[in-house]
């Protein structure tokens, strides 16, 4: 079995930071993903990227910058934060078609 | 406009009882539907998931129903267990962008 890894699990940043989160998978999954977890919310989609050096924007991209360095790896960058912004931000995984498997998240405090 | 409606928000049942759990969306596209289960501190994990050709699937204690005609699916588990306390969100991915829309979510407690 694989594992996803995402660094760090607490983040703090201060209002207006540009704050980078990282994921690292070892599934060898062609497709990563970002999401944002609100507090008794829904998952909602900040980026995907469905191969090394692909970017495809979610429903909530604004705000937000990605890349994927590599095949294992996909960060996400806050390009400056925001008061509002406190959530879990969970990375995900699959291979095409099929099931997404979730790392434990960074859950983001901003002051 | 939300994409994937789920329903209750929050749902209390008894050790031994039946849980039902309901989503309903409106895009045509959408065609393999997966149920998550969350634990508080943890990320989301696969419970059980449908293809847009069947109409049920079942996996021991958890079985998910789907209505393509009225683009419903639903969530039944039985002899509900206090372990079973979690989160629970319904999503459903496009064959067209492959993106995974997920519920608001139903936060279950089962009281022994």
């Amino acid at each position: 079995g694989g594992i996803i890894t995402q660094t760090p699990k607490f983040l703090i940043g201060q209002e207006g930071q540009k704050l980078t989160l990282k994921c690292q998978q070892n599934f060898n999954h062609d497709t990563m993903y970002w999401y944002r977890q609100d507090s008794g919310k829904g998952l909602r989609l900040i980026y995907y990227s469905i191969t090394e050096n692909d970017l495809q924007k979610g429903d909530l991209s604004e705000g937000y910058d990605a890349s994927r360095e590599k095949k294992s790896s996909f960060s996400l960058t806050v390009t400056s934060a925001q008061k509002n912004e406190m959530a879990v931000f969970l990375c995900a995984s699959s291979p095409p078609n099929t099931e997404v498997f979730f790392g434990k998240g960074t859950r983001l405090t901003v002051v | 406009q939300q994409q994937v409606r789920q329903s209750p928000q929050s749902l209390t049942v008894w050790e031994g009882g039946t849980t039902v759990l309901t989503c309903s969306y409106e895009d045509s596209t959408f065609n393999y539907f997966p149920w998550y289960q969350q634990f508080p501190g943890e990320g989301p994990a696969l419970l059980i998931s449908i293809l847009s050709v069947s109409d049920k699937k079942e996996d021991g204690r958890f079985t998910t129903f789907f209505n393509k005609r009225e683009k419903k699916l639903s969530l039944h588990i039985i002899d509900s267990q206090p372990g079973d306390s979690a989160t629970y969100f319904c999503a459903a991915r496009s064959t067209n962008t492959g993106k995974l829309t997920f519920g608001d979510g139903t936060v279950l407690t089962v009281k022994p």
